[in-house]
Protein backbone atom coordinates (compact mmCIF):
# COMPACT_ATOMS: atom_id res chain seq x y z
CA UNK A 1 0.00 0.00 0.00
CA UNK A 2 1.55 3.17 -0.68
CA UNK A 3 2.71 5.50 1.91
CA UNK A 4 4.28 8.61 2.96
CA UNK A 5 7.79 8.01 3.98
CA UNK A 6 9.44 10.55 5.94
CA UNK A 7 13.35 11.38 7.00
CA UNK A 8 14.81 11.45 9.24
CA UNK A 9 12.75 10.16 12.31
CA UNK A 10 14.55 12.03 14.75
CA UNK A 11 16.78 15.19 14.67
CA UNK A 12 18.33 16.86 17.30
CA UNK A 13 19.99 20.32 16.69
CA UNK A 14 21.19 23.43 18.28
CA UNK A 15 19.39 26.76 18.49
CA UNK A 16 20.34 28.71 15.76
CA UNK A 17 21.29 25.74 13.18
CA UNK A 18 18.78 25.06 10.30
CA UNK A 19 16.75 22.00 10.07
CA UNK A 20 15.40 20.62 6.63
CA UNK A 21 12.79 17.64 7.11
CA UNK A 22 11.92 15.51 4.05
CA UNK A 23 8.64 13.99 2.79
CA UNK A 24 8.18 11.70 0.11
CA UNK A 25 4.64 12.05 -0.26
CA UNK A 26 2.40 9.06 -2.40
CA UNK A 27 3.62 9.56 -5.97
CA UNK A 28 0.06 10.67 -7.55
CA UNK A 29 -1.19 13.19 -5.09
CA UNK A 30 -0.99 16.26 -5.81
CA UNK A 31 -1.79 18.18 -2.12
CA UNK A 32 0.72 18.72 0.03
CA UNK A 33 0.99 19.61 3.97
CA UNK A 34 3.36 20.22 7.15
CA UNK A 35 1.24 19.96 10.61
CA UNK A 36 3.23 19.76 13.97
CA UNK A 37 2.45 18.79 17.35
CA UNK A 38 4.35 20.19 20.88
CA UNK A 39 4.51 17.95 22.97
CA UNK A 40 1.20 17.99 24.81
CA UNK A 41 -0.46 19.96 22.74
CA UNK A 42 -3.02 20.12 19.14
CA UNK A 43 -1.42 19.09 16.22
CA UNK A 44 -1.25 21.93 14.30
CA UNK A 45 -1.70 22.85 10.62
CA UNK A 46 1.38 24.63 9.23
CA UNK A 47 1.25 24.90 5.17
CA UNK A 48 -0.35 23.33 2.30
CA UNK A 49 1.29 23.30 -1.17
CA UNK A 50 -0.23 22.49 -4.66
CA UNK A 51 1.28 23.35 -8.28
CA UNK A 52 4.43 24.03 -7.10
CA UNK A 53 3.84 27.08 -4.35
CA UNK A 54 1.81 27.64 -1.21
CA UNK A 55 -1.67 27.49 -1.65
CA UNK A 56 -2.23 28.32 2.41
CA UNK A 57 -0.33 28.38 5.67
CA UNK A 58 -0.97 29.25 9.41
CA UNK A 59 0.41 32.32 11.50
CA UNK A 60 3.04 29.99 12.75
CA UNK A 61 4.55 29.69 9.33
CA UNK A 62 6.46 32.62 9.64
CA UNK A 63 9.91 33.44 7.16
CA UNK A 64 11.81 31.15 9.19
CA UNK A 65 9.49 28.34 7.16
CA UNK A 66 10.11 27.45 4.01
CA UNK A 67 8.61 24.72 1.75
CA UNK A 68 9.94 23.41 -1.62
CA UNK A 69 9.53 20.47 -3.99
CA UNK A 70 12.90 20.00 -5.56
CA UNK A 71 12.62 17.24 -7.84
CA UNK A 72 9.31 15.84 -8.02
CA UNK A 73 9.12 13.45 -5.66
CA UNK A 74 10.53 14.89 -2.18
CA UNK A 75 8.18 17.59 -0.08
CA UNK A 76 11.11 19.22 2.44
CA UNK A 77 10.39 21.78 5.28
CA UNK A 78 13.35 23.90 5.90
CA UNK A 79 13.57 26.04 9.33
CA UNK A 80 16.14 28.43 8.97
CA UNK A 81 17.46 29.21 12.24
CA UNK A 82 15.70 26.86 15.05
CA UNK A 83 14.13 28.02 18.34
CA UNK A 84 13.84 25.91 21.67
CA UNK A 85 10.02 26.08 20.84
CA UNK A 86 10.26 24.41 17.52
CA UNK A 87 10.78 21.55 18.89
CA UNK A 88 8.19 19.27 17.94
CA UNK A 89 6.72 15.97 15.88
CA UNK A 90 6.24 17.13 12.59
CA UNK A 91 3.98 15.60 10.11
CA UNK A 92 3.69 15.57 6.18
CA UNK A 93 0.95 14.92 4.59
CA UNK A 94 -0.37 14.28 1.12
CA UNK A 95 -3.86 13.86 -0.34
CA UNK A 96 -5.44 13.43 -3.91
CA UNK A 97 -7.75 15.84 -4.23
CA UNK A 98 -8.21 19.25 -2.20
CA UNK A 99 -8.17 19.24 1.00
CA UNK A 100 -8.73 15.53 0.80
CA UNK A 101 -12.39 16.08 -0.56
CA UNK A 102 -13.33 12.82 1.00
CA UNK A 103 -11.43 13.62 3.80
CA UNK A 104 -8.36 11.80 3.62
CA UNK A 105 -5.08 13.10 4.36
CA UNK A 106 -2.56 10.53 4.03
CA UNK A 107 0.21 11.01 6.72
CA UNK A 108 3.65 9.94 7.13
CA UNK A 109 5.17 8.81 10.92
CA UNK A 110 6.71 11.97 11.61
CA UNK A 111 9.87 13.73 12.28
CA UNK A 112 10.75 14.23 15.72
CA UNK A 113 12.77 17.86 16.14
CA UNK A 114 14.83 18.71 19.10
CA UNK A 115 16.61 21.90 19.05
CA UNK A 116 18.49 22.22 22.46
CA UNK B 1 -11.71 30.21 14.88
CA UNK B 2 -12.58 26.32 14.44
CA UNK B 3 -11.54 24.33 16.91
CA UNK B 4 -11.39 20.71 18.40
CA UNK B 5 -11.70 19.93 22.54
CA UNK B 6 -10.84 16.02 22.96
CA UNK B 7 -10.80 14.17 26.02
CA UNK B 8 -7.75 14.18 27.60
CA UNK B 9 -5.91 10.85 27.98
CA UNK B 10 -4.35 8.34 28.86
CA UNK B 11 -6.93 6.01 28.98
CA UNK B 12 -6.15 2.46 29.86
CA UNK B 13 -9.13 -0.34 29.56
CA UNK B 14 -9.09 -3.86 29.76
CA UNK B 15 -9.79 -6.36 27.08
CA UNK B 16 -13.55 -5.91 25.87
CA UNK B 17 -14.52 -3.32 28.02
CA UNK B 18 -16.54 -0.26 26.23
CA UNK B 19 -14.90 2.51 24.95
CA UNK B 20 -16.13 6.34 24.50
CA UNK B 21 -13.49 9.12 23.77
CA UNK B 22 -14.93 12.22 23.68
CA UNK B 23 -14.69 15.27 20.94
CA UNK B 24 -16.51 18.49 20.92
CA UNK B 25 -16.17 21.20 18.18
CA UNK B 26 -16.94 24.83 17.89
CA UNK B 27 -16.87 25.81 13.59
CA UNK B 28 -19.05 27.95 11.71
CA UNK B 29 -21.34 26.41 8.86
CA UNK B 30 -21.17 22.87 8.49
CA UNK B 31 -17.80 21.25 9.02
CA UNK B 32 -16.86 17.61 8.39
CA UNK B 33 -15.41 15.05 10.98
CA UNK B 34 -12.97 13.03 11.66
CA UNK B 35 -11.53 10.31 13.73
CA UNK B 36 -7.72 9.36 12.68
CA UNK B 37 -5.81 7.08 14.73
CA UNK B 38 -1.73 6.80 14.56
CA UNK B 39 -0.53 3.01 15.88
CA UNK B 40 3.18 2.62 17.61
CA UNK B 41 5.94 4.04 14.90
CA UNK B 42 2.78 4.21 12.05
CA UNK B 43 1.59 7.62 10.67
CA UNK B 44 -2.06 8.79 11.03
CA UNK B 45 -4.74 6.97 9.31
CA UNK B 46 -8.03 8.28 8.79
CA UNK B 47 -10.41 5.73 10.97
CA UNK B 48 -13.75 7.43 10.24
CA UNK B 49 -15.24 10.17 9.06
CA UNK B 50 -18.78 12.42 9.10
CA UNK B 51 -19.72 14.96 6.53
CA UNK B 52 -23.49 16.58 7.83
CA UNK B 53 -25.32 16.36 10.69
CA UNK B 54 -26.66 12.57 12.20
CA UNK B 55 -24.27 10.99 10.03
CA UNK B 56 -22.83 8.37 11.59
CA UNK B 57 -19.23 7.41 10.52
CA UNK B 58 -17.94 3.32 11.22
CA UNK B 59 -14.71 1.23 10.53
CA UNK B 60 -12.99 -1.53 12.42
CA UNK B 61 -15.74 -1.63 14.98
CA UNK B 62 -15.51 1.99 16.17
CA UNK B 63 -18.54 4.91 15.71
CA UNK B 64 -19.18 8.55 16.10
CA UNK B 65 -22.27 9.84 15.14
CA UNK B 66 -22.03 13.90 14.32
CA UNK B 67 -24.41 15.61 16.36
CA UNK B 68 -24.84 19.62 15.31
CA UNK B 69 -27.22 20.21 18.94
CA UNK B 70 -24.27 19.09 21.06
CA UNK B 71 -21.47 19.89 18.85
CA UNK B 72 -19.91 16.37 19.64
CA UNK B 73 -18.25 13.68 17.59
CA UNK B 74 -17.55 11.09 20.47
CA UNK B 75 -15.58 7.75 19.46
CA UNK B 76 -16.93 4.48 20.84
CA UNK B 77 -16.33 0.96 20.28
CA UNK B 78 -18.02 -1.60 22.42
CA UNK B 79 -15.28 -4.27 22.98
CA UNK B 80 -12.04 -2.56 22.32
CA UNK B 81 -8.60 -5.01 21.77
CA UNK B 82 -4.91 -5.35 22.76
CA UNK B 83 -4.35 -3.80 18.86
CA UNK B 84 -6.16 -0.96 19.12
CA UNK B 85 -4.23 0.26 21.68
CA UNK B 86 -3.21 3.96 19.66
CA UNK B 87 -3.45 7.67 20.00
CA UNK B 88 -7.12 8.55 18.44
CA UNK B 89 -7.04 12.55 17.14
CA UNK B 90 -10.42 13.93 16.49
CA UNK B 91 -9.99 16.44 13.59
CA UNK B 92 -12.22 18.87 11.74
CA UNK B 93 -12.54 20.39 8.42
CA UNK B 94 -14.14 23.41 8.08
CA UNK B 95 -16.72 24.60 5.15
CA UNK B 96 -14.63 25.48 1.99
CA UNK B 97 -11.78 24.85 3.87
CA UNK B 98 -8.77 22.88 2.85
CA UNK B 99 -6.94 21.91 5.95
CA UNK B 100 -7.88 19.99 9.34
CA UNK B 101 -7.73 21.28 13.17
CA UNK B 102 -6.59 18.39 14.83
CA UNK B 103 -7.37 17.70 19.37
CA UNK B 104 -4.66 16.89 20.84
CA UNK B 105 -4.70 13.07 20.88
CA UNK B 106 -5.65 10.26 23.59
CA UNK B 107 -3.47 7.93 24.15
CA UNK B 108 -5.67 4.42 24.46
CA UNK B 109 -3.51 1.33 25.91
CA UNK B 110 -6.02 -1.93 25.98
CA UNK B 111 -4.83 -4.69 28.43
CA UNK B 112 -5.25 -8.33 28.37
Amino acid sequence: EPEVTQTPSHQVTQMGQEVILRCVPISNHLYFYWYRQILGQKVEFLVSFYNNEISEKSEIFDDQFSVERPDGSNFTLKIRSTKLEDSAMYFCASSALRGGSTGELFFGEGSRLTVL
Amino acid sequence: GDSVTQMEGPVTLSEEAFLTINCTYTATGYPSLFWYVQYPGEGLQLLLKATKADDKGSNKGFEATYRKETTSFHLEKGSVQVSDSAVYFCALRGTGANNLFFGTGTRLTVIP
